[in-house]
């Protein structure tokens, strides 16, 4: 079945104490990208990728990092998190970068006290 | 920068009812403009994709149009049903720099 897999699905943690999301898809596809859904602010990207090594900034990179170093995998990294970051987190990919549809994962809530 | 917007935010509209929901964009450099559907604590399912250089797309019951250069989609729905409810999202990826952004949605409710 083709799918984006992210995890954990839910994590609550501490000031500070990094983290990583872990994203995965099986579909072979070029373009992934990371999100944060926050109410009253919609979905806003945090970073994207076109292919392997190839990582750009979002419109909301602060307090990010993400690496590309396999095709299916996309990890997004907390290095200090801070409790500005608890918001629910969707990790999504298509086919090339333009004029596919893309296919999301289930998101990962993440609380940060 | 580019800023979408959906108005209304939120509608209600009895079962069997046609409707139409708006996506409006500020730039109009754009490769396509995407829309989705997202349900309670779910992801989001994407539904229509239409490229820059088209006018509409349609999948069933759905119809979904672009005025690149008036900066504005619709998504219209035939014959609503209980199931359609749900927040509907339109998001759009620029051709200057791939990034998406969304709407903030339309919640919409169907009312049996």
């Amino acid at each position: 079945e083709a799918q984006v897999t992210q995890n954990p699905r839910y994590l609550i943690t501490v000031t500070g104490k990094k983290l990583t999301v872990t994203c995965s898809q099986n579909m072979n596809h070029e373009y992934m990208s990371w999100y944060r859904q926050d109410p009253g602010l919609g979905l806003r990207q945090i970073y994207y990728s076109m292919n392997v090594e190839v990582t750009d900034k979002g419109d909301v990179p602060e307090g990010y990092k993400v690496s590309r170093k396999e095709k299916r995998n996309f990890p997004l990294i907390l290095e200090s998190p801070s409790p500005n970051q608890t918001s629910l987190y969707f990790c999504a990919s298509s086919r090339g970068a333009s004029n596919q549809p893309q296919h999301f994962g289930d998101g990962t809530r993440l609380s940060i006290l | 920068k580019q800023e979408v917007t959906q108005i209304p935010a939120a509608l209600s509209v009895p079962e069997g009812e046609n409707l139409v929901l708006n996506c409006s964009f500020t730039d109009s450099a754009i490769y396509n403009l995407q829309w989705f559907r997202q349900d309670p604590g779910k992801g989001l399912t994407s539904l229509l994709l239409i490229q820059s250089s088209q006018r509409e797309q349609t999948s069933g019951r759905l119809n979904a149009s672009l005025d690149k250069s008036s900066g504005r989609s619709t998504l219209y729905i035939a014959a609503s049903q209980p199931g359609d409810s749900a927040t509907y999202l339109c998001a759009v990826e620029g051709n200057r720099d791939d990034k998406i952004i969304f709407g903030k949605g339309t919640r919409l409710h169907i009312l049996p």
